[in-house]
């Protein structure tokens, strides 16, 4: 998976707890991105981080939080605002973010979130 | 609205035949577009990268074609493999204006039997 880690694979939480996903990479990149993916739709951009210290909302980042303090890590937490958490989240990270639409963006394995 | 439309939603196909997807967008200006496949329960993986300079792609058994006229891709896999059962995301990415945001499809769905 293009030196993306996410861990736990599969991961269940009751509902009114936070979690936090895992998101790992060594291929040097600065551009971090957690996405959701449900049936049917397409991926929803959550966060994305340019450089670390820094990362901005995406589409749908009402009750998620991440933080970069690490190149190498942007580990995503679902809160308990989140309504409907149950879901497929993919991490990825790419070069550079925005300076050229040809950067690609390696996605990791991805965790399956349910709420119980 | 969503910028990227694809078509058909799924297909079954034999083993050995091949297949054709469609991808209809309206993202404008356009930078390029990409087909991924994801296999189940897994990330996406990129398959092919296009321009709107580029109307043609290939990935061993994949084609990829761009009409950036019509706005639409589609993506041709030749002599079908069980292995290529999977969900193929097309997608696009906006330009410079739009700090080259990736719009996504919601994928087609194609099954390979025996």
């Amino acid at each position: 998976d293009g030196g993306i880690t996410q861990s736990p694979k599969y991961l269940f939480r009751k509902e009114g707890q936070n979690v936090t996903l895992s998101c790992e990479q060594n291929l040097n990149h600065d551009a971090m991105y957690w996405y959701r993916q449900d049936p049917g739709q397409g991926l929803r951009l959550i966060y994305y981080s340019q450089i670390v210290n820094d990362f901005q909302k995406g589409d749908i980042a009402e009750g998620y939080s991440v933080s970069r303090e690490k190149k190498e890590s942007f580990p995503l937490t679902v809160t308990s605002a989140q309504k409907n958490p149950t879901a497929f989240y993919l991490c990825a990270s790419s070069i550079r973010h925005g300076t050229s639409g040809r950067n690609e963006q390696f996605f990791g394995p991805g965790t399956r979130l349910t709420v119980l | 609205k969503n910028q990227v439309e694809q078509s058909p939603q799924s297909l079954i196909i034999l083993e050995g035949k091949n297949c054709t997807l469609q991808c209809n967008y309206t993202v404008s200006p356009f930078s390029n577009l990409r087909w991924y496949k994801q296999d189940t329960g897994r990330g996406p993986v990129s398959l092919t990268i296009m321009t709107f300079s580029e109307n043609t792609k290939s990935n061993g058994r994949y084609t990829a074609t761009l009409d950036a006229d019509t706005k639409q891709s589609s993506l041709h896999i030749t002599a079908s493999q069980l292995s290529d059962s999977a969900s193929y995301i097309c997608v696009v990415s906006g330009g410079s204006n739009s700090g080259y945001a990736l719009n996504f499809g919601k994928g087609t769905s194609l099954l390979v039997t025996p």
